[in-house]
């Protein structure tokens, strides 16, 4: 199977920073996406890695490492609305195709 | 946003019913999927479409059918609706296979009773 890991909940404070890890299976592995879904709402578009390192864009930031099957999202300066479900879903070049996570629900809390 | 619509945004149906989903972008992607979202299964893959007519099984298709017969529109079949179907359904569309984000409609929550 394609199995992809991500912690299932976690809470954190307004302004803080936190880190989302996922991992995956590396065989086949294409690049590595990161969706925020806000409840009751659609997987929104975050980020794409495909080369190992560190992609910033304000106060997201997604990191890679193809060699570890390892991402991680970093959130800065978090606030309220930034309380959503998190997904991981990583692309493989054959098969489905896109192997989505279970997703992590984060909180932020005053 | 990426112009998809999904239809109907809710239904309510009861067990061997058939039921139909529509999907429809206005995007003229290539790449068109439909998942199903379920509480710690996350999304997972039903059916694809990488062209018209052209369509595979994903990894939870048993008991689902699809059909595109023109770019932009995309549909889901449940033959015979079953409780265990009862979800919330994402379309998604794609301008590449794999290197391109998934754009996804506002999903259908289906019901079956």
């Amino acid at each position: 199977g394609q199995n992809i890991d991500q912690p299932t909940e976690m809470t954190a404070t307004e302004g803080a920073i936190v880190q989302i890890n996922c991992t995956y299976q590396t065989s086949g592995f294409n690049g590595l996406f990161w969706y925020q879904q806000h409840a009751g709402e659609a997987p929104t578009f975050l980020s794409y890695n495909v080369l190992d390192g560190l992609e910033e864009k304000g106060r997201f930031s997604s990191f890679l490492s193809r060699s570890k099957g390892y991402s991680y999202l970093l959130l800065k300066e978090l606030q309220m609305k930034d309380s959503a479900s998190y997904l991981c879903a990583a692309a493989y070049n054959y098969g489905q195709n896109f192997v989505f996570g279970p997703g992590t629900r984060l909180s932020v809390l005053p | 946003d990426a112009g998809i619509t999904q239809s109907p945004r809710h239904k309510v149906t009861e067990t061997g019913t058939p039921v139909t989903l529509r999907c429809h972008q206005t995007e003229n992607h290539r790449y068109m999927y439909w998942y199903r979202q379920d509480p710690g299964h996350g999304l997972r893959l039903i059916h694809y479409s990488y062209g018209v007519k052209d369509t595979d099984k994903g990894e939870v298709s048993d008991g689902y059918s699809v059909s595109r017969s023109k770019t932009e529109d995309f549909l889901l079949t449940l033959e015979s609706a079953t409780s265990s179907q009862t979800s919330v359904y994402f379309c998604a569309i794609s301008e590449t296979e794999g290197a391109s984000p998934l754009h996804f409609g506002n999903g259908t929550r289906l019901t079956v009773t």
